[in-house]
């Protein structure tokens, strides 16, 4: 079956720039998760939904981000006014049902690049 | 606060050699554990997990509270072993994970 994608792949944008990037999860995965990887940072989790609510933000690291989940499938991370430091590959995950023992499903990632 | 610490960056073993990949985790109470692994272009993927107890490519873990550890074995290491590994812990009733560092493995022929 198909996994989890996401898009794009590659985002190169200007300082300064807003960029929406978008998750499908696996179909019937209630649970969504977004994380991100940069160097010096590892990886790091920024938000999780359930269904089309999203019980824990504290991993979003400032009001610029911001993440919605429509119709408990698709999701899209947007980031504004992009500054540098934003640079990473962002992940996206889905799970079964958000038990804390469920297999977590990784997309491709997109890497964003921050000019 | 939970964190997961993976002490080396790179590990490297010869082929057939015995493999053994750190993490130790510090967490008041009982943790889900993890081991992820990324393969060259490839994604982010499970390797074990400690409630199922099981042996997956030849890679065990054990979940040793005492000493909070969580480390990752492979007696005869292989080429394809080679990958970025990586640690992760969830506490009970949360749904997020939390990485360690992560630990490049190179299997040298």
């Amino acid at each position: 079956g198909a996994g989890v994608s996401q898009s794009p792949s590659n985002k190169v944008t200007e300082k300064g720039k807003d960029v929406e990037l978008r998750c499908d999860p696996i179909s019937g995965h209630t649970a969504l998760y977004w994380y991100r990887q940069s160097l010096g940072q590892g990886l790091e989790f920024l938000i999780y939904f359930q269904g089309n609510s999203a019980p824990d933000k504290s991993g979003l690291p400032s009001d610029r981000f911001s993440a919605e989940r429509t119709g408990g499938s698709v999701s899209t991370l947007t980031i504004q006014r992009t500054q540098q430091e934003d640079s990473a590959v962002y992940l996206c995950a889905s799970s079964p049902s958000g038990g804390s023992t469920d297999t977590q499903y990784f997309g491709p990632g997109t890497r964003l690049t921050v000019l | 606060a939970q964190r997961v610490t993976q002490p080396e960056k790179l590990l490297s073993v010869f082929k057939g050699a015995p493999v053994e990949l750190k993490c130790n985790y510090s967490y008041s109470g009982s943790p889900e554990l993890f081991w992820y692994v990324q393969y060259s272009r490839q994604r982010l993927q499970l390797l074990l997990r400690h409630i199922s107890r099981e042996s997956i490519k030849g890679f065990t873990a054990d979940l040793n509270k005492g000493e909070t550890s969580f480390h990752l074995k492979k007696p005869f290491a292989q080429e394809e072993d080679s990958a970025m590994y990586y640690c992760a812990l969830s506490r009970q009733g949360a749904q997020k994970l939390v990485f360690g560092q992560g630990t490049r493995l190179t299997i040298n022929p």
